[in-house]
């Protein structure tokens, strides 16, 4: 039973750029969240989708966007990249919107220049 | 606002026992959540309290206090395996989602 996953591991962007990440929840899940960590840290919320729609947002700029698609997986949206968005990006599924525990992908290294 | 504070480090010696806190304000509060990083990897669950009282899993113990607006997270019988950073999260505000603390490094010396 395979876990979520991301693509890709890392990636390098420069300012202004747009960026799609990419996250497989795990089997049985229908709940997507997307956070953003910066070094040293704790995850931030960006937003969770659930049956294709967003659900909650976090504090994040309306360049932050995402879409789940019919087979739960969910892409992450970066538009006009600033040095500031270089972080560790974690996708997290759970079966329903409500559960308590999240299981984690191993993230994307997004680094912009 | 929603805040939670965390020792940003603390250091233990193996078999030992370890507490590290967590102390949360937020305009809302349904429970208290206990996740495990290491060093470039993905946070792992742990724990998740919703009452007052300690739950326990095998090493690891969560505490709540929900009066206080504190708990707590218990690691006996250290291992080094265990060296990692602990994050408490809290899901509470208006819209039930899940706030992080910035973390406790914990260090642990043969």
């Amino acid at each position: 039973d395979a876990g979520v996953t991301q693509s890709p591991t890392h990636l390098i962007k420069t300012r202004g750029q747009q960026v799609t990440l990419r996250c497989s929840p795990k089997s049985g899940h229908d709940t997507v969240s997307w956070y953003q960590q910066a070094l040293g840290q704790g995850p931030q919320f960006i937003f969770q989708y659930y049956e294709e729609e967003e659900r909650q947002r976090g504090n994040f700029p309306d360049r932050f966007s995402g879409h789940q698609f019919p087979n739960y997986s969910s892409e992450l949206n970066v538009n006009a990249l600033l040095l500031g968005d270089s972080a560790l990006y974690l996708c997290a599924s759970s079966p329903g919107q409500v559960n308590n525990e999240q299981f984690f992908g191993p993230g994307t290294r997004l680094t912009v220049l | 606002g929603q805040s939670l504070e965390q020792p940003s480090e603390v250091t233990a010696v193996e078999g030992a026992i370890v507490q590290m806190n967590c102390t949360y304000q937020t305009s809302g509060f349904y429970g208290l959540s206990w996740y495990q990083q290491h060093d470039g990897g993905a946070p792992t669950f742990l724990s998740y309290n919703a009452l007052d009282g300690l739950e326990e899993t095998g090493r690891f113990s969560s505490f709540l206090s929900r009066s206080d607006s504190y708990g707590y997270l218990l690691l006996q019988e250290l291992q080094m395996k265990d060296s990692a950073s602990y994050f408490c999260a809290v899901r509470g505000g208006s819209n039930y989602q899940l706030i992080w603390g910035a973390g406790t490094k914990l260090i642990i010396k043969p």
